[in-house]
């Protein structure tokens, strides 16, 4: 069974700063996802990542997929709280993907 | 209207009892998926049917079963709750999109809580 990590598993940081959490396995992913979670919602979709150091961005969000595709990094520029929720990954081959635990992100006004 | 909608959204009922969560979609999409999420260990895959006639289990199946009783429909039972099982639920549903990873489109969840 292939397995995701994530880190930190929560983090409170204030409005304006920058912040990064992380997505790791020791297995190879063909792709990558991340998702994020606002409280009393379903995770919605954020961003799919498919090459090894592929680097996409989503406004003030920047997504980076490892070059050996068993690591990936959400990087967000002048936090807001609206940012505020649970950010997951999920990878895996073709459909049977797996979720990471999520991290827990809170930014304060 | 949401695409993906999930009955009832809150439940509360005791250990033994039997239970049904309903999932429904407007999504016109072949595949549908029921998840748990426990604090710290993320989304789990209960079971997942890709069509009406195709049922799987996932990671999870066990006190588990599940019914696609039409494309839009795909409700999961506990046939004997256990006091375990309380967790959020998710259903999701998603298309086929070739070797990419699909697009999971999620219900809002239904808590369950079992006394």
């Amino acid at each position: 069974t292939q397995l995701l990590e994530q880190s930190p598993q929560f983090l409170s940081i204030q409005e304006g700063e920058n912040l990064t959490v992380y997505c790791n396995s020791s297995s190879v992913f063909s792709s990558l996802q991340w998702y994020r979670q606002e409280p009393g919602e379903g995770p919605v979709l954020l961003v799919t990542v498919v090459t090894g150091g592929e680097v996409k961005k989503l406004k003030r969000l920047t997504f980076q997929f490892g070059d050996a595709r068993k690591d990936s990094s959400l990087h967000i520029t002048a936090a807001q709280p609206g940012d505020t929720g649970l950010y997951l990954c999920a990878g895996g081959p073709g459909q049977n993907f797996v979720f990471g635990p999520g991290t827990r992100l809170s930014v304060l006004p | 209207d949401a695409d993906v909608t999930q009955t009832p959204r809150n439940r509360i009922t005791k250990t033994g009892k039997r239970i049904m969560l309903e999932c429904s979609q407007t999504k016109g999409h072949d595949r549908m998926y029921w998840y748990r999420q426990d604090p710290g260990l993320g989304l789990r895959l209960i079971y997942y049917s890709f069509d009406v006639k195709d049922i799987n289990k996932g990671e999870i199946s066990d006190g588990y079963s599940v019914s696609r009783q039409a494309q839009a429909k795909f409700s999961l039972s506990l046939e004997s709750a256990i006091p375990n099982q309380t967790a959020l639920y998710f259903c999701a549903t998603s298309d086929l999109t070739g070797n990419l990873l699909d697009t999971q489109y999620f219900g809002p969840g239904t808590r369950l809580t079992v006394l």
